[in-house]
């Protein structure tokens, strides 16, 4: 059964960092491509990276681009996500998301880790 | 940028058939826009039931399908259930990654 666990949520100052990070199991992590998708309080998902299987292809949604960086540990089968210069926009549900390979879509989702960004 | 859209609401009838659009605000759907469907019901993660267009992710029961109408893609659902009322997005890759669209809230009434 596939399972992804994310984890590193909470309540971050405006201008800080936070790190997530996502457990993955019941699958072979080194095998796909992953992504973090995000979903503002009473909005649409929203698309925020994406990291090629072996971690060397990297994409981001312009809304990140320059403050995040997404890594994994195949070793662990871990994906993270850093964010800095965190905003107020920033507050959403953050998705560890498995990749369909070769579909270009989204396969299975995690549950989410909260981000709330605030004074 | 990039601007999927969708109806923001639609009503169906239980047992009537109902089709949601995605569409671009500039330019048309094609199968090269990879299009998918997801579902989502409150406070839960969405879960995948089209992708490639047309293919239903496995568990999805055969109501549910996908397809090219003209310029937009479309998810069809034949007979609808009660429980089919939630939020639908479809989700396009554009080359540089992937835009949601703004969702459906599908009422079933």
């Amino acid at each position: 059964e596939v399972q992804l666990v994310e984890s590193g949520g909470g309540l971050v100052q405006p201008g800080g960092s936070l790190r997530l990070s996502c457990s993955a199991s019941g699958f072979t992590f080194k095998d796909h491509f992953m992504h973090w998708v995000r979903q503002a309080p009473g909005k649409g998902p929203e698309y925020i990276s994406t990291i090629g299987s072996n971690g060397e292809t990297t994409f981001y949604a312009d809304s990140v681009k320059g403050r995040s960086t997404i890594f994994r540990d195949n070793s662990k089968n871990m994906l993270s996500l850093q964010v800095s210069s965190l905003r107020a926009e920033d507050t959403a549900v953050y998705y560890c998301v498995k990749d369909r390979s070769g579909t270009w879509s989204f396969d299975f989702w995690g549950q989410g880790t909260l981000v709330i960004v605030s004074s | 940028q990039t601007v999927v859209t969708q109806e923001p609401s639609f009503s169906v009838s239980p047992g009537g058939t109902v089709t949601l659009t995605c569409g671009l605000s500039s330019g048309s759907v094609s199968t090269n826009s990879h299009p998918s469907w997801y579902q989502q019901t409150p406070g839960q993660a969405p879960r995948t039931l089209i992708y490639s267009t047309n293919t239903r992710s496995s568990g999805v029961p055969d109501r549910f399908s996908g397809s090219i109408l003209g310029s937009k893609a479309a998810l069809t659902i034949t007979g609808a259930q009660a429980d089919d009322e939630c939020d639908y997005y479809c989700v396009l890759f554009v080359g540089s990654g992937w835009v949601f669209g703004g969702g459906t809230k599908l009422t079933v009434l």
